[in-house]
């Protein structure tokens, strides 16, 4: 049980372009989802939480109007990066938290994207 | 406030000895502790939580921790390496102070020599 999905695993696209990388749970409803961004040899930096149907809270320092997170619905969320450029590369991880054990979060695989 | 020290960056043991990764947290809340790891090019897997129940954890592939309260320590352990262990290991504390954002430390890559 608990599992997170990330779609695409893997995205190569043109700076200026945007793209869009999808979050899904599974088998349980996420009450919050977030976003985290890793870079190499780094630890994962949180990004944004969201709620279902609400907007997302941004960390301090991440542009919002950059980094586009929707949570249209209980086991959906997506992160648009826009007009991005080579140094939104990067590899994005999402994680869900459901109502049964709200302290603890489930990751998804990750996705990697490069930008040329 | 939480935050995470894990102490070693980079910890080298030899196939069969004792693996020890130190984590060391701070929380003004009752701390819900996790220890996950890393392959390259993949999300995160959990080894391990601590929850407020038994301050003896036992986790996957062999791997435990103790919760130690006086010592704000949760380190991981496993008696013996395995060279599929070698990956990049992070600790996070977690606990409801308005929210329950993970805070990780990080990390530290073991590698495990032949």
């Amino acid at each position: 049980g608990a599992v997170v999905s990330q779609h695409p695993s893997r995205v190569i696209c043109k700076s200026g372009t945007s793209v869009k990388i999808e979050c899904r749970s599974l088998d349980f409803q996420a009450t919050t989802m977030f976003w985290y961004r890793q870079f190499p040899k780094k630890s994962l930096m949180l990004m944004a939480t969201s709620n279902e149907g609400s907007k997302a809270t941004y960390e301090q320092g991440v542009e919002k109007d950059k980094f586009l997170i929707n949570h249209a619905s209980l086991t959906l969320s997506t992160l648009t990066v826009t007009s991005a450029h080579p140094e939104d590369s990067s590899f994005y991880i999402c994680s869900a938290r459901g109502r049964k054990s709200p302290y603890e979060q489930y990751f998804g695989p990750g996705t990697r994207l490069t930008v040329t | 406030a939480q935050s995470v020290t894990q102490l070693g960056s980079h910890v080298s043991v030899s196939e069969g000895a004792l693996v020890l990764l130190r984590c060391n947290y701070s929380s003004s809340v009752p701390p819900y502790l996790f220890w996950y790891v890393q392959y390259p090019n993949q999300g995160l897997q959990l080894l391990l939580k601590y929850t407020s129940a038994a301050t003896l954890v036992k986790g996957i592939n062999g791997f435990e921790a103790e919760f130690k309260k006086s010592e704000t320590s949760f380190h991981l352990t496993k008696p013996s390496a395995h060279m599929s262990d070698a990956a990049e290991y992070f600790c996070a504390v977690s606990g409801y102070s308005g929210t329950y954002k993970y805070i990780f430390g990080t990390g530290t890559r073991l590698k495990v020599l032949a």
